[in-house]
């Protein structure tokens, strides 16, 4: 009964392939975001969607899409995999401002 | 825009010892503040969510206490022990998102 799951937990793939990660929440929470954490641990958001609802767009490559077909999914993808996108991605979600994260397990992507 | 700085960097202490973490935020205009860990290799666990118009909030040994006028919050570990060893995250959230720190990194030596 895990509340917000990730899938795969690690991602190893060469340049220049596309792949996706799928992150799912069985909290009835109504927003969800994709963080990036880099080497030194820093994490900074992605992208963020409400209601199925694209409410937060960083300065992402155009490279990465994210995909919500329903408020309880939010998926990301990747195109043309570089060796800068290996990086821990976690998922995260929340219900309305007053509350806080709960964060998936990440996933580790390395790039080879 | 907001920016969240966690001092000290690393904190290595024996076992048994109390121990304060520290966060600092540049706009004082938030939500709400949301301490977390993460073990290595490991996800994030929330340990204590305090909202812009509490004081402080406590879970077992944990205490965390907020000044939002000065833009700080404490993080308060009583009676530290090795399994308290990881990094603790604080963020801060003055809308839709959360602003994470650069974390402390807690050693608790036996």
């Amino acid at each position: 009964d895990t509340a917000v799951s990730q899938t795969p937990k690690y991602l190893v793939t060469q340049m220049g392939n596309d792949k996706s990660i799928k992150c799912e929440q069985n909290l009835g929470h109504d927003t969800m975001y994709w963080y990036k954490q880099d080497s030194k641990k820093f994490l900074k958001i992605m992208f963020s969607y409400n209601n199925k609802e694209l409410i937060i767009n960083e300065t992402v490559p155009n490279r990465f899409s994210p995909k919500s077909p329903d408020k309880a999914h939010l998926n990301l993808h990747i195109n043309s995999l570089e060796l800068g996108d290996s990086a821990v991605y976690f998922c995260a979600s929340s219900l309305l401002a007053d509350y806080g994260y709960t964060f998936g397990s990440g996933t580790r992507l390395t790039v080879v | 825009k907001q920016e969240v700085t966690q001092i000290p960097a690393a904190l290595s202490v024996p076992e048994g010892e109390n121990l304060v973490l520290n966060c600092s935020f540049t706009d004082s205009a938030i939500y709400n503040l949301q301490w977390f860990r993460q073990d290595p290799g490991k996800g994030l666990t929330s340990l204590l969510l305090i909202q812009s118009s509490q004081r402080e909030q406590t879970s077992g040994r944990l205490n965390a206490s907020l000044d939002k006028s000065s833009g700080r919050s404490t993080l308060y570990i009583a009676a530290s022990q090795p399994g308290d060893s990881a990094t603790y995250l604080c963020a801060v959230r003055p809308g839709n998102q959360f602003y994470f720190g650069t974390g402390t990194s807690l050693t608790v030596i036996p």
